[in-house]
């Protein structure tokens, strides 16, 4: 987990304020993605990215955005936060050459809790 | 649709005895399928994968995972259940989104092992 470090790890802010989440990594990994986990609903993708110039939707993107600063870095933004928007993010990184085929094995960051109030 | 399902939100098991969590996929071609475990206050730990070869996959912690084609599972086991054990398990799978493949997971399944 080391390898992927992501900060703020707990934050509480105000419905309607924009909160930036980052996510650094040293695994030289291309493919980055920010996940939301909700009791009950497991893990959620928001937004990945396979490199720098590559940002994909992920199954609930509405209410994020994100940057993908350089191949290490990749942070995840809330314009206008709303209280739905409380649970734990996820980073996570892999690397799809590993071996001839790339098996997308995820490597997570430890997580930031996220409270809106 | 391409899913993973995990039927089971929590599994209870004595130590010393064997435990499964359960895991059943539907995608088109060949699956790639994933256990992650997350301990308390944790990120997600890659456990097992399976690819290709032989259906039955030996992992970390003394896990192992057997994948069923016909049954389109992919259940999670150990022989013998220690309370360390006790944690958040997800199977993940590859799903094709347009041009390519991005991992979708299930719901997780709490395992608890009792002393």
């Amino acid at each position: 987990d080391a390898d992927v470090t992501q900060t703020p790890r707990n934050r509480i802010t105000k419905t309607g304020k924009r909160i930036m989440l980052e996510c650094s990594q040293t695994k030289g990994h291309d493919r980055m993605y920010w996940y939301r986990q909700d009791p009950g609903l497991g893990l959620r993708l928001i937004y990945y990215s396979f490199d720098v110039k590559d940002i994909n939707k992920g199954e609930i993107s509405d209410g994020y955005s994100v940057s993908r600063q350089a191949q290490a870095k990749f942070s995840l933004s809330l314009e206008s936060a709303i209280p739905n928007q409380t649970a734990l993010y996820f980073c996570a990184t892999s690397d799809a050459s590993a071996g001839r085929v790339g098996t997308d094995t995820q490597y997570f960051g430890p997580g930031t809790r996220l409270t809106v109030l | 649709a391409q899913s993973v399902a995990q039927p089971e939100d929590q599994v209870n098991v004595a130590e010393g005895n064997p435990l499964t969590v359960k895991c059943t996929y539907s995608v088109s071609g060949n699956p790639y399928l994933f256990w992650y475990v997350q301990y308390p206050n944790r990120g997600l730990q890659f456990l097992l994968k399976y690819i290709t070869g032989d259906n039955l996959v030996k992992g970390s912690y003394g896990f192992e995972a057997e994948f069923n084609k016909s049954q389109t599972s992919f259940h999670l086991k150990k022989p013998s259940a220690l309370v360390s054990d006790s944690a958040l398990y997800f199977c993940a799978v590859r799903i094709r989104s347009g041009g390519s493949y991005i991992p979708t997971f299930g719901r997780g399944t709490s395992l608890i092992v009792h002393p």
